[in-house]
C-alpha cells in the first residue's frame, strides 16, 4: 500500500532562514507527488506537484521541491521564510493514471518566528 | 469563478442520529473527492468518484458510510447512526480529472455528541 511520512510534525524557523519540510513516501511503480499547504482558517490549496516530468518542481510563493527517487524522498524548501509562510503542509502521493485516490501525510505545522 | 462549496459549514448531531454532508464541485470538474480530517492528523482518503461513479471506495470507513454523486456534479456523503469517532472536518475536493490539481472545499465540521 502506498504511504507518506512526513518527518516532524512542527518545524519552527526564524523570518528569513531556510525552510525544509520532509516527505518520504514508499512506492513500487512511479508516483505522483503534491504538496498543499492550509493558511489558518482557510482551506487547501496546491503549491506543486510532481508528474514524473523535471526532477525539481517550482511551485507558488517562492517554494520548491525535488523528487529523488533513490531516497524515495519529495522534500519542500524555501530559501528564505517569510511571516506568511506560517501554516500546515501536507505531502500527498497518488499511483498511476487510472486512480484518483490520494494519500496524505499527517502535515506538517510550519511557525516563522520574527 | 466559484469554488468548491460546502454545506453545512459545521453540524452538531447526537450520537445515533443519521447525517447528509453535501458537496458542489468546480463546474466541469468530473473527479470529486471526500476526505476526513481528524483533530491533529492528516487527510484520510474516504472515496472518490470519475462522474456519477465511484471507482473506489477503499477508504469508506465503516459501512454506516455511503456517498452517491448525481448528474456528475453534486455529491452527498451520508454517515448513519452517527458515533463519537465519527467526530472530524470532512473535506471534499473536486478536479479536471484524476491527477490534476484538487480545489479543495472549506469543509464541514462534524461533532456528534
Amino acid at each position: 500500500a502506498q504511504s507518506v511520512t512526513q518527518l516532524g510534525s512542527h518545524v519552527s524557523v526564524s523570518e528569513g532562514a531556510l525552510v525544509l519540510l520532509r516527505c518520504n513516501y514508499s512506492s513500487s511503480v512511479p508516483p505522483y507527488l503534491f504538496w498543499y499547504v492550509q493558511y489558518p482558517n482557510q482551506g487547501l490549496q496546491l503549491l506543486l506537484k510532481y508528474t514524473s516530468a523535471a526532477t525539481l518542481v517550482k511551485g507558488i510563493n517562492g517554494f520548491e521541491a525535488e523528487f529523488k527517487k533513490s531516497e524515495t524522498s519529495f522534500h519542500l524548501t524555501k530559501p528564505s521564510a517569510h511571516m506568511s509562510d506560517a501554516a500546515e503542509y501536507f505531502c500527498a502521493v497518488s499511483y498511476g493514471t487510472n486512480t484518483g485516490k490520494s494519500t496524505f501525510g499527517d502535515g506538517t505545522t510550519l511557525t516563522v518566528k520574527p | 469563478g466559484a469554488g468548491v462549496s460546502q454545506s453545512p459549514s459545521n453540524k452538531v448531531t447526537e450520537k445515533g442520529k443519521d447525517v447528509e454532508l453535501r458537496c458542489d464541485p468546480i463546474s466541469g470538474h468530473t473527479a470529486l473527492y471526500w476526505y476526513r480530517q481528524s483533530l491533529g492528523q492528516g487527510l484520510e482518503f474516504l472515496i472518490y468518484f470519475q462522474g456519477n461513479s465511484a471507482p473506489d471506495k477503499s477508504g469508506l470507513p465503516s459501512d454506516r458510510f455511503s456517498a452517491e454523486r448525481t448528474g456528475g456534479s453534486v455529491s452527498t456523503l451520508t454517515i448513519q447512526r452517527t458515533q463519537q469517532e465519527d467526530s472530524a472536518v470532512y473535506l471534499c475536493a473536486s478536479s479536471e480529472g484524476v491527477l490534476y490539481e484538487q480545489y479543495f472545499g472549506p469543509g464541514t465540521r462534524l461533532t456528534v455528541t
